[in-house]
Formats: structure tokens, C-alpha cells, sequence
């Protein structure tokens, strides 16, 4: 059984800023590692499918590392905006089960 | 489809009654899971399919909730006897294997 960590549970930042947050997972047996943004009264976004231990993925003013052999991932978003104020959730898969464990999610909230 | 449909987006049913929530995933993906998000809570995972394999059922919280999927296309999912706390977002999402889900816009159940 997958124990997927995030943290922090809530994060509140004014615009401008830059902020992270970190997905812990299991390493052993490690076969991906997905990111989602979930904002209010819509569905679940896919951002991120990483795979390789070092990955680096970058979408606009979002990206994230991946280190597999210590099982963590960062989401980093740059310059804030009140429109990336979302839930951010991180799910793993084991090499050996095929299902998607998400993680209990990240609140952001961007003040303007 | 271009996307993965619900329906109906809002049921509201009687405790007591047994409810069918239907998913139509997005065209040749392979995998399709259940989830739901109750009040104030993070995504649950309920049950996984995969191609032609037995479904993993180990979210699903009672023997009262079932699910199927005829032909490796539309899935429904069942819960008998509905009673209060089974009220929550019902969410599908579909992949091709273990890649990124597409999430469908969810069925709003509210049992009274």
C-alpha cells in the first residue's frame, strides 16, 4: 500500500510570490508520479506525468522536480497569480499496482 | 468523446434508495477509475479498471456499492440502500494505461 504525503496542507501568499510544496512518496517500486490542479467547482487538472528520477517539467510558471530514490517531488509556481488558487494534488504508482494513490492535497490561496 | 462525461451531475435521492451513476470515458482509454470527494475531504479512491483485467475494488467502503464496465467503455457505478453519508462528489476519470486521467465533471449526490 502507496502513502502519498503532501505538505503543506494549506499555504496562503500574496501575488508576486513564489512558492513550493512537496509530495512524499514511497521510492521502492517507484513507477510515476503525477501532479493535478483541482480548482473550486471544476474537475481535476492534469499538470505533470514524471517518470524519471531528475525529471524537470515546467508548464508557464509551473514546474516540478522529481527525485525517485528519495521519494519526493516539488511543485514550484513563480510569481503567483489569484488564478492559481487551486488544490494541488500529487498521486504515485508502484511498479507492481497499477493504481493511481493521490495524496490529501495542497490548498493555495493567492491574495491580490 | 472529446471528454470523459457524467451523468446526471445532481441526483438527490431518498435514504433507502439505490442510485446508478453513469461514466463515459474518452475513446480507446484503457483504464477508468471512481473516485469521491465527500464534504471537507481529500479524493477517495473507490475502484479501478484496466483493459480486460479484474477490476481493483479495494476503495469501495461497502459490499452496498458496485460498479461495472460493459464492453471496456461506459461505466456505472451502484450503491444500494443509500444512506446520508454517501453523499459526495462522485468523480470518473479515464487513461490510456497509467498516463495522465482526464476527469470527468462529477455527479453531485445528496441523499436525504
Amino acid at each position: 500500500i502507496l502513502n502519498v504525503e503532501q505538505s503543506p496542507q494549506s499555504l496562503h501568499v500574496q501575488e508576486g510570490d513564489s512558492t513550493n510544496f512537496t509530495c512524499s512518496f514511497p521510492s521502492s517500486n517507484f513507477y510515476a508520479l503525477h501532479w493535478y490542479r483541482w480548482e473550486t467547482a471544476k474537475s481535476p487538472e492534469a499538470l505533470f506525468v514524471m517518470t524519471l528520477n531528475g525529471d524537470e517539467k515546467k508548464k508557464g510558471r509551473i514546474s516540478a522536480t522529481l527525485n525517485t530514490k528519495e521519494g519526493y517531488s516539488y511543485l514550484y509556481i513563480k510569481g503567483s497569480q489569484p488564478e492559481d488558487s487551486a488544490t494541488y494534488l500529487c498521486a504515485s504508482v508502484g511498479e507492481y499496482g497499477n493504481k493511481l494513490v493521490f495524496g490529501a492535497g495542497t490548498i493555495l490561496r493567492v491574495k491580490s | 468523446g472529446a471528454g470523459v462525461s457524467q451523468s446526471p451531475s445532481n441526483k438527490v435521492t431518498e435514504k433507502g434508495k439505490d442510485v446508478e451513476l453513469r461514466c463515459d470515458p474518452i475513446s480507446g482509454h484503457t483504464a477508468l477509475y471512481w473516485y469521491r470527494q465527500s464534504l471537507g475531504q481529500g479524493l477517495e479512491f473507490l475502484i479501478y479498471f484496466q483493459g480486460n483485467s479484474a477490476p481493483d475494488k479495494s476503495g469501495l467502503p461497502s459490499d452496498r456499492f458496485s460498479a461495472e464496465r460493459t464492453g471496456g467503455s461506459v461505466s456505472t457505478l451502484t450503491i444500494q440502500r443509500t444512506q446520508q453519508e454517501d453523499s459526495a462528489v462522485y468523480l470518473c476519470a479515464s487513461s490510456l494505461g497509467e498516463g495522465a486521467q482526464t476527469f470527468g465533471s462529477g455527479t453531485r449526490l445528496t441523499v436525504v
